[in-house]
């Protein structure tokens, strides 16, 4: 079966720091992968999207980027962070073919 | 125009009660899919239902059924029977495909589902 894996589960940064988050797929090729920010008492904003190696599509400006290295390992990162970078980033995964979207535990962002 | 509306931030039912969460969705695509996810308060999105344009049938899956209304572009979720652990975020989402770019998803804004002993 299919697992998906995002960690840190938590993360406090000053403003000004780097980012690194992570999130892997086991149990499934070439998966479409996205990564969404949920802001407090909020919907889910999606930031990018991934459909193989190195393909990155970025839907909103932003001071963070994603890069996707291996076919199922999807990263997400920023030279320096913001206090507005605070939120709930989640990961996500479709299969080739498959509408549902499923999605991982998420990684709890709290910039000071 | 929004993609996704969910217009209760919040709903309160009895235990062992039936509760429909609404959502309507704007799209002009023929094929589309419709989900409905949870969220409890530790943060995971769970895949509840799932609900293709072209089904005829309502989806149900468990103690959750989808009221897909095409015509009027909904797409409610209904959970019969409610529980405690029924207590969450519920998010309604649309599946759209984009010429060039693939899928694309939207979610709408949420509905905060609680239930009462």
């Amino acid at each position: 079966s299919q697992t998906i894996h995002q960690w840190p589960a938590t993360l406090v940064q000053p403003v000004g720091s780097p980012l690194s988050l992570e999130c892997t797929v086991e149990g499934t090729s070439n998966p479409n992968l996205y990564w969404y920010r949920q802001a407090a008492g909020r919907g889910l904003q999606l930031l990018f999207y991934s459909v193989g190696i190195g393909q990155i599509s970025s839907e909103v400006p932003q001071n963070l980027s994603a890069s996707r290295p291996q076919d199922r390992q999807f990263i997400l990162s920023s030279k320096k962070l913001l206090l507005s970078d605070s939120g709930f980033y989640l990961c996500a995964w479709t299969g080739r073919g498959s509408d549902t979207q499923y999605f991982g535990p998420g990684t709890r962002l709290t910039v000071l | 125009a929004q993609k996704i509306t969910q217009t209760q931030p919040g709903m309160f039912v009895q235990e062992k009660e039936a509760v429909t969460l609404d959502c309507t969705y704007d799209t002009s695509d023929q094929s589309y899919g419709l989900f409905w996810y949870k969220q409890p308060s530790s943060g995971e999105m769970i895949f509840l239902i799932y609900q293709g344009s072209y089904d005829e049938q309502n989806a149900t899956e468990g103690r959750y059924s989808l009221n897909f209304q095409k015509a009027r572009k909904s797409a409610n979720l209904v959970i019969s029977a409610s529980q405690l652990g029924d207590s969450a975020m519920y998010f309604c989402a649309m599946r759209e495909h984009v010429v060039n770019t693939g899928n694309q998803f939207y979610f709408g804004t949420g509905t905060s589902l609680t239930v009462i002993p």
